[in-house]
């Protein structure tokens, strides 16, 4: 089974702090993403990378940076969190050229206050 | 841009059958997938389809028409724990674009 790891499942944080949300996968996925989800609004694309050392910006990256040093490891940063940036935290990864099927974490809680 | 567009709320009855729609715009389609989520919990992938017509799988089908630039997922036999949120999503040019979710509600 494809197992995805979020390394926390709530976090609390205070504005102006720099965060770190880890995430690592253990299925050797070429495709690693994250989204948020937030009430009526669904998962919305932040970042992606198709490759270590590789990112895309997604949907709403403004910010948010990622890293991708190892190719079962995708790393989004919260440079100077802010209110608003309080979400539920999702990653997921995929085959390369299966896009479609994408196994989520369990996701990261973050409150930013 | 993109857009999906599928109901907020559907509520059904236990061992009935539901049908939840999904319209959408995009430039660049190659698909449409559903994923399925319980409070709580992360999405879960339910099915994709590429080609018009119906996948079935289980309890679960999903029809794409992309002509009209439509596509619904049917459960069958509905049972309480199908209770839960289900996102239609269009595999597209920019990677995978999901809707805001229908949050089924099965009563007894």
């Amino acid at each position: 089974d494809v197992k995805v790891t979020q390394s926390s499942r709530y976090l609390v944080k205070r504005t102006g702090e720099k965060v770190f949300l880890e995430c690592v996968q253990d299925m050797d996925h070429e495709n690693m993403f994250w989204y948020r989800q937030d009430p009526g609004l669904g998962l919305r694309l932040i970042y992606f990378s198709y490759d270590v050392k590789m990112k895309e910006k997604g949907d709403i990256p403004e910010g948010y940076s990622v890293s991708r040093e190892k190719k079962e490891r995708f790393s989004l940063i919260l440079e100077s969190a802010s209110t608003n940036q309080t979400s539920m935290y999702l990653c997921a990864s995929s085959s390369s050229g299966a896009d479609y099927e994408q196994y989520f974490g369990p996701g990261t809680r973050l409150t930013v206050t | 841009g993109q857009s999906l567009e599928q109901p907020s709320e559907v509520t059904a009855v236990e061992g009935a059958i539901v049908q939840i729609n999904c319209t959408y715009q995009t430039s660049g389609f190659y698909g449409l997938s559903w994923y399925q989520q319980h409070d709580g919990g992360a999405p879960t992938f339910l099915s994709y389809n590429a080609l018009d017509g119906l996948e079935e799988t289980g309890r679960f089908s999903s029809f794409l028409s992309r002509s009209d630039s439509y596509g619904y997922l049917l459960l069958q036999e509905l049972q309480m724990k199908d209770s839960a949120s289900y996102f239609c999503a269009v595999n597209g040019a920019n990677n995978l674009f999901f809707g805001t979710g229908t949050r089924l509600t099965v009563i007894p």
